[in-house]
């Protein structure tokens, strides 16, 4: 019930193109969903933050949606850069620690 | 002016062996984490601390030993090492458990 489900494992998306990652989780106490960007060497980086009660938040070229009756919510990276190249992970917040997805590797082909 | 550091960044160490790990945040938070990324990039939780105080301690073997002197530091000593604790070991940091702020972590390789 702590999980969280994280796919595709890995995605090769085209310069300028949408990229995709979607999570999935069952525990409903969960409270805040942060998406995480990591380079290689890199720790983990917040980039983008949602509560349970909002259905989209958008920064920039990034955009969560959350559908809560689902328990799904999934970052969409817009016009996607070869600099978005990383590995993406989602997270789910409760009892005082994150619980995070198994990862995304993303390449953005130029 | 990094936020979270740890020190150090490599540590190559043998079977058996003692080894600690340093984590220092200068952002005021009160809450300070252990995280460990294994081979699969899947990251886990290992203990939290507020204000000095431990939280959580997510059935790890009582090897490790965290330590907080005080809310900006947390340490992490390990002892009698093995292979499968070869990973990279992540410090964060949070306010209101929120927001977490992670080092750039240490890779611990146990040969």
């Amino acid at each position: 019930q702590q999980q969280v489900k994280q796919s595709p494992q890995s995605l090769i998306v085209q310069k300028g193109g949408i990229s995709i990652i979607n999570c999935a989780y069952e525990n409903t106490a969960f409270d805040y969903f942060p998406w995480y960007q990591q380079f290689p060497g890199k720790g983990p980086a917040l980039l983008i933050a949602i509560r349970p009660d909002v259905s989209e938040k958008k920064e920039g070229r990034f955009t969560i949606s959350f559908n809560k009756s689902a328990k799904q919510f999934s970052l969409h990276i817009m016009d996607s850069q070869p600099g978005d190249s990383a590995t993406y992970f989602c997270a789910a917040h409760a009892g005082g620690k994150l619980i995070f997805g198994q990862g995304t590797e993303l390449s953005v082909k130029p | 002016d990094t936020a979270v550091s740890q020190t150090p960044k490599y540590l190559v160490t043998q079977m058996g062996n003692d080894k600690s790990i340093k984590c220092e945040q200068n952002l005021g938070h009160d809450t300070m984490y252990w995280y460990k990324q294994d081979s699969k990039k899947f990251l886990k939780i290992m203990f939290s601390y507020n204000n000095k105080e431990l939280i959580i301690n997510e059935t790890v073997p009582n090897r490790f030993s965290p330590k907080s002197p005080d809310k900006a530091h947390l340490n992490l000593h390990i002892n009698s090492l093995e292979l499968g604790d070869s990973a990279v070991y992540f410090c964060a940091s949070s306010q209101i458990s929120f927001g977490y702020t992670f080092g750039s972590g240490t890779r611990l390789t146990v040969v």
